[in-house]
């Protein structure tokens, strides 16, 4: 079974860079994406970003300038950074996996369908 | 940016009621949204992919439809353990975005 574990600092100061961990246990680190998700009381559930096992990433715009992902698949695991953090970059950040099955549709052509199916247990980050 | 937004964002039901929730995309999504729970201090949890796709080991009281841009999450008979928050979130196009929630509480 597949399980994540993610660590990293929780108490910064504004200016700071966030940087958090996640580890990869009991599967297949290749064929997957490796996702960044962070959650607040005010903004709910946000996308941060993705990288898969080759180091190819995915961004959301809104925060696109200050992140930088890395992966180690000596190790199995991902990390994320996130420079110049404010108030506002305080939350709940989640690593996940996105999964994904093929379904047959139409003509028998193949869709990918991508979900969260595996996630950290989630750190606390506050910038104060 | 896609936006997903959900109603009601507040529901109050009692056990053994069905209820439903929506979640409505700002533009065409096809059937790439999932579904998810979550209780408070833990990390969400996949009910349904494909907007309609029940994940494995989720209890088949959980029913999704819909495409485009109009998508429906069913209870059909609220069970103690279903008082929670529940999230859509769409995989059409990046960034994969969340709908803001509906908090199911006990009437």
């Amino acid at each position: 079974q597949v399980q994540l574990q993610q660590w990293g600092a929780g108490l910064l100061k504004p200016s700071e860079t966030l940087s958090l961990t996640c580890a990869v246990y009991g599967g297949s680190f290749s064929g997957y994406s490796w996702t960044w998700i962070r959650q607040t009381p005010g903004k709910g559930l946000e996308w941060i970003g993705e990288i898969d096992h080759s180091g190819s990433t995915n961004d959301n715009p809104s925060l696109k300038s200050r992140i930088t992902m890395s992966v180690d698949t000596s190790k199995n695991q991902f990390s994320l950074k996130l420079r110049s953090v404010t108030a506002a970059d305080t939350s709940v950040y989640y690593c996940a996996r996105r999964g994904v099955t093929v379904v047959r549709g139409v003509l028998n052509i193949p869709y990918n369908y991508y979900y969260m199916d595996v996630w950290g247990k989630g750190t606390t980050v506050a910038v104060s | 940016d896609v936006q997903l937004t959900q109603s009601p964002s507040f529901l109050s039901a009692s056990e053994g009621d069905r209820v439903t929730i929506t979640c409505r995309a700002s533009q065409g999504i096809r059937s790439h949204l999932a579904w998810y729970q979550q209780k408070p201090g833990t990390a969400p949890k996949v009910l349904i992919y494909a907007a309609s796709t029940l994940q494995s080991g989720v209890s088949s009281r959980f029913s999704g439809s819909g495409s485009g841009t109009e998508f429906t999450l069913t209870i059909s008979s609220l069970q103690p353990e279903d008082f929670a928050t529940y999230y859509c979130q769409q995989f059409n196009s990046y960034p994969f975005t969340f709908g803001q929630g509906t908090r199911l509480e006990i009437k």
